[in-house]
This record gives structure tokens, sequence and C-alpha cells, in this order.
């Protein structure tokens, strides 16, 4: 079975604060990774994609991925209340012929 | 106009009562998706679809059906429901590459 995991949270943080949201996952396969970010009531939207190891940057947001540890992780600098939702980290196996395979998401409350 | 709808938005029925949930969609995509989400239990997956003539299984496909009318349309069924599948149910579509996926605004479904 492969898994994705993540903490639920709620992950607090200040305002103008770093969030950081962490991810594993068991498959050593793994090749995609992606975040979604899910508004309360509203569907999930991807915000950031990381095929290969490294930091991965956009705007105020950075995935990291370290592929030997199956760790992915999405930092959102200067966080405002407006990034309060809950984040999915998601995960493809193959080169694209399998389904996603969704964490349970994390909880980001951020305080103003 | 959304790109990917579901109908209807909300829906509550009475236990043992068959109901369909449609899932239209103008990305011109060939893979469409149905997901339900609990609270605490994240996103699952029920049914995929990679082209008209595919159907898969998801990881919790019991008590369900689908039916691939065409490359915009994907319907999901709950031959006899019960309350434990009340949920908000997530159609998504994706091009080639599933990472991407675009979801619908959700169906929230109660049965009682």
């Amino acid at each position: 079975q492969k898994e994705v995991e993540q903490n639920s949270g709620p992950l607090s943080v200040p305002e103008g604060a770093i969030a950081s949201l962490n991810c594993t996952y068991s498959d050593r396969v793994s090749q995609s990774f992606f975040w979604y970010r899910q508004y309360s009531g509203k569907s999930p939207e991807l915000i950031m994609s990381i095929y290969s190891n490294g930091d991965k940057e956009d705007g105020r947001f950075t995935a990291q991925l370290n592929k030997a540890s199956q760790y992915v992780s999405l930092l959102i600098r200067d966080s405002q209340p407006s990034d309060s939702a809950t984040y999915l980290c998601a995960v493809n196996t193959h080169s694209g012929n399998t389904p996603l395979v969704f964490g349970k998401g994390t909880r980001l409350s951020v305080i103003a | 106009d959304a790109d990917v709808t579901q109908t209807p938005r909300n829906r509550i029925t009475k236990t043992g009562k068959r109901i369909m949930l449609e899932c239209s969609q103008t990305k011109g995509h060939d893979r469409m998706y149905w997901y339900r989400q609990d609270p605490g239990l994240g996103l699952r997956l029920i049914y995929y679809s990679f082209d008209v003539k595919d159907i898969n299984k998801g990881e919790i496909s019991d008590g369900y059906s689908v039916s691939r009318q065409a490359q915009a349309k994907f319907s999901l069924s709950l031959e006899s429901a019960i309350p434990n599948q009340t949920a908000l149910y997530f159609c998504a579509t994706s091009d080639l590459k599933p990472g991407k996926q675009y979801f619908g605004p959700g169906t929230r479904l109660t049965v009682t």
C-alpha cells in the first residue's frame, strides 16, 4: 500500500512568519510530487510541483524534495491570513499511468 | 463557465435509494476521477478512467459504480445508499500527466 503521510495539524503561525509543511512517502520509486491547497468547503487546487531533488521556488512558496529521505516539504514565506487552508501532499509513482496518492492534509492557520 | 462541473451540488437522500452524481468537463482531458472526502480521512479515490473505454477501481470502490458516457462525462452511482456514504464528493480531470488535476466544486451528499 503506497502511503503519503502528513501531520494533520493544525499548524498555527503568526502573520509574516515562515510556515513549514512536511510530507513523507513510502514508495521509493515515486517520481512526481505535488502540493495542493484547499480552502474550507472548496475544491483542491494545485500550487506547486517538484520532480527532482532540491528546492523549487515560486513567489512566496518553496517546495523541497529529498528522495533519499523520501521527504517533501512546502515552505510559505511571509505567511498571510489568506494562506489559512488545508495543504495536501500528492505523489505519483510511475510515469503517469497511475493516479496520484494524496496525503490526508495539514491544516494551516495564520494568525493576524 | 467552470471547466469542471458537478451536479447536484447538494443532495439529501434516504438509505436504500439509488443516486447518481454527474460530472462534466470542457477541458478536453481524457482522464477523469471520482474522490470522496471525509473529515480526517483526506481524499480517497473511488474510480478513475483514463479514456472512454477504460474504467478502474480506486481505493474504495465497494458500493459505487461509474459510467463514462463520453470523453466529457463521468457519472458516479450509489446503487443503494447507506449513511456512511455521507461525504463530500469531488470529480477531477487531468491530461496525460495526472499530477495537475482540475477539481470540480464538489457534491455534498447526505444519506439519512
